[in-house]
This record gives C-alpha cells, structure tokens and sequence, in this order.
C-alpha cells in the first residue's frame, strides 16, 4: 500500500537556522515519483520539486535541498538560512505511474520562522 | 497566464443544504481533480477527470457529492445535503496529462462550513 510519513507536526525556528524536514514513504512500485510542496496561508499548493526513483542524486536549489535514499525509503527536505517568508506547512506527496497522477500527502509539517 | 480558479473560496452552509464548488483549469490542461483537505491533514483525491470523463472516483462519496466537467473544461463538485463532517477545504488542481505524474497546479480552495 502507498504510504507518506511526516513525523513531524510543527517545527519552529528562528530565522537562519538551518531546518530539515523529513519524509518517510511505502510502496510497492520500484517506479513511483515524489514531491514536495508548500502551502502558505492563502491556501494553494506551491510545487517544489519532483524526483522519480531512478535519480537518488541529491538536488540543490538555492536555499533548499532534498535528500532522496532509497535504502531508507526517506525523501528529505532541507532549508537553509530559513527566512520568514518560510513559514508554511510542507506537504511531501508519492505518485505512482498508471494512477494518472494521483499524489497521496503525508499530513504536513507545519514550519514557523520567527524573526 | 492564469492558474486554477475556485469560487466561492468560503462558504458557510447549515446541515442539509446543498453546495456547489466551481473550478476552472489552466487552460489546455486535460486532467482535471478535486482533493479534500480536512484541517491539519494532507489533501485526498476526490475524483480525477481526463478531458470530460471521470476516471478515478473510487474515493467520492456517490450518496451526497457529485461532480461533472462538461466540455472537457470547468468543473463542479457538489454536495447534497451537506453533513457537519463535509466541513473541509475542497482543492481542485489540474495537469496537462495523467500519462506521467508531474507537476500539479492547484487552485486555491474553497473552504466549506457545515453548521
């Protein structure tokens, strides 16, 4: 069955602190896509980025990094020098092929960035 | 260009009354879905719809919610009769295809209130 853990809830930082946040998956599919996006306060879901199996290179953009391993099942997402404009809840999604696109979301972590 | 469009983004009903929530797409994007957000929790597909056909909608709860996306374009989700538990943020998202999962666009919900 297909599966996303966010263990974490709530995390709260002051700004330029380095924040991870982490994803745990389940699937049965050696071939499945993952995600991330942030939804701040308005509501809509902003993609980040997307990361099919086959590519465990880590990605860096900018300020974000995401830590794929596949050994752990573990698609992390990290934020450096967190900035205000941070705080939002980031949800970490898994997509399967021949579900035209489906996504199945971990619950959110909710990230606040106090100044 | 424009992104997803929802109306009404709030709408606070009593138990019993109907509802209905409007969506329209990127334009030329085939796959269209509704995704539930229930507070503090990560969205669940609803019901996905390829041009004008709905082809996952093992997840809509046929007995009060129905939805339809006449022309392959906009859609609507509705509810008849609205219970205390369908309050919850209804997202609508679309993609250009289901082929290959990518990146969703998502509007911004509309956000029902059962009293």
């Amino acid at each position: 069955a297909q599966k996303v853990t966010q263990a974490q809830t709530e995390i709260s930082v002051v700004e330029k602190e380095d924040v991870t946040l982490d994803c745990v998956y389940e699937t049965r599919d050696t071939t499945y896509y993952l995600f991330w996006y942030k939804q701040p306060p308005s509501g809509e879901l902003v993609f980040l980025i997307r990361r099919n199996s086959f590519d465990e290179q880590n990605e860096i953009s900018g300020r974000y990094s995401w830590n794929f391993q596949k050994s752990t099942s573990s698609f992390n997402f990290t934020i450096t020098a967190s900035q205000v404009v941070d705080s939002a809840v980031y949800f970490c999604a898994l997509s399967e092929p021949n579900q035209g696109g489906k996504l199945i979301f971990g619950q959110g972590t909710e990230l606040s960035v106090k100044p | 260009e424009a992104g997803v469009v929802q109306s009404p983004r709030y709408k606070i009903i009593e138990k019993k009354q109907p509802v209905a929530f409007w969506c329209n797409p990127i334009s030329g994007h085939n796959t269209l879905y509704w995704y539930l957000q229930n507070l503090g929790q990560g969205p669940e597909l609803l019901i996905r719809y390829e041009n004008e056909e709905a082809v996952d909608d093992s997840q809509l709860p046929k007995d009060r919610f129905s939805a339809e996306r006449l022309k392959g374009v906009d859609s609507t989700l509705k509810i008849q009769p609205a219970e205390l538990g369908d309050s919850a943020v209804y997202l609508c998202a679309s993609s250009l295809s289901g082929l290959v999962p990518g990146e969703l666009f998502f509007g911004e919900g509309s956000r029902l209130t059962v009293l």
